[in-house]
């Protein structure tokens, strides 16, 4: 079965230093991956996503993501936290075969909290 | 900027109800979903709509059904609400284009069934 996963419920990190958010995922096909963002009683917004080309991406609010391929992996990072970076956040892929239809296949999500 | 509109932000609905949640987007997109969020669930597929009066199930229909009688309005039914649909339900949209563009989220209907 295709899927994601988060393996950490929470990551704590400190102000100003690096962050990183982990995800793997088993998919058939080459994968399209995305990373979201809550915000406490808000929807998902989008940070970044990976379709194809340079491994590392670039997304909104200083986010990266780097794709490998050997492990599977898709992680979130962040050269400098900031307070303003604790929320919910969740890696998504699109599955294999969905078409045109955005299905997206989401993770558990991960809580990351930034200390000042 | 894409707005997907939900209707209510907190609802509380008593068991065997007939309950609708309403979503709405504004930028004339194919296709809207249904999604569950659950702590430590993540967000799990109820249903989406890939056309008007089309729909397909998701991973967890059970329970639910949905309408889209217009492009840009995607409902959710609960046909007779129970305690174990006690959940935050999101709404999202999406283009139907081969650039993976990503889904627009609503803020969420945090609904209680007492």
């Amino acid at each position: 079965a295709q899927s994601v996963a988060q393996p950490e419920d929470q990551v704590n990190v400190a102000e100003g230093n690096p962050l990183t958010v982990k995800c793997t995922y088993s998919v058939s096909g080459n994968p399209y991956l995305f990373w979201y963002v809550q915000y406490p009683n808000r929807g998902l917004q989008f940070l970044l996503k990976y379709i194809t080309g340079d491994n590392l991406v670039k997304g909104s609010y200083g986010f990266e993501a780097e794709f490998n391929k050997s492990q599977t992996s898709f992680h979130l990072k962040k050269p400098s936290a900031l307070v303003s970076d604790s929320a919910l956040y969740f890696c998504a892929v699109r599955p294999y075969g969905s078409g045109n239809t955005g299905k997206l296949i989401f993770g558990q999500g991960t809580t990351l909290q930034v200390k000042p | 900027d894409v707005k997907v509109t939900q209707s209510s932000r907190y609802l509380v609905k008593r068991t065997g109800e007939k309950v609708f949640l309403e979503c709405v987007q504004d930028m004339d997109h194919e296709n809207m979903f249904w999604y569950r969020q659950d702590p430590g669930l993540g967000l799990r597929l109820i249903y989406f709509s890939y056309d008007v009066k089309m729909k397909e199930k998701g991973d967890i229909p059970e329970g639910y059904s949905v309408s889209r009688e217009k492009k840009e309005r995607f409902s959710l039914i609960l046909e007779s609400a129970s305690t174990n649909q006690t959940s935050m339900y999101l709404c999202a949209s999406g283009g139907a284009d081969e650039s993976n563009s990503p889904l627009h989220f609503g803020n969420g209907t945090r609904l209680t069934v007492t």
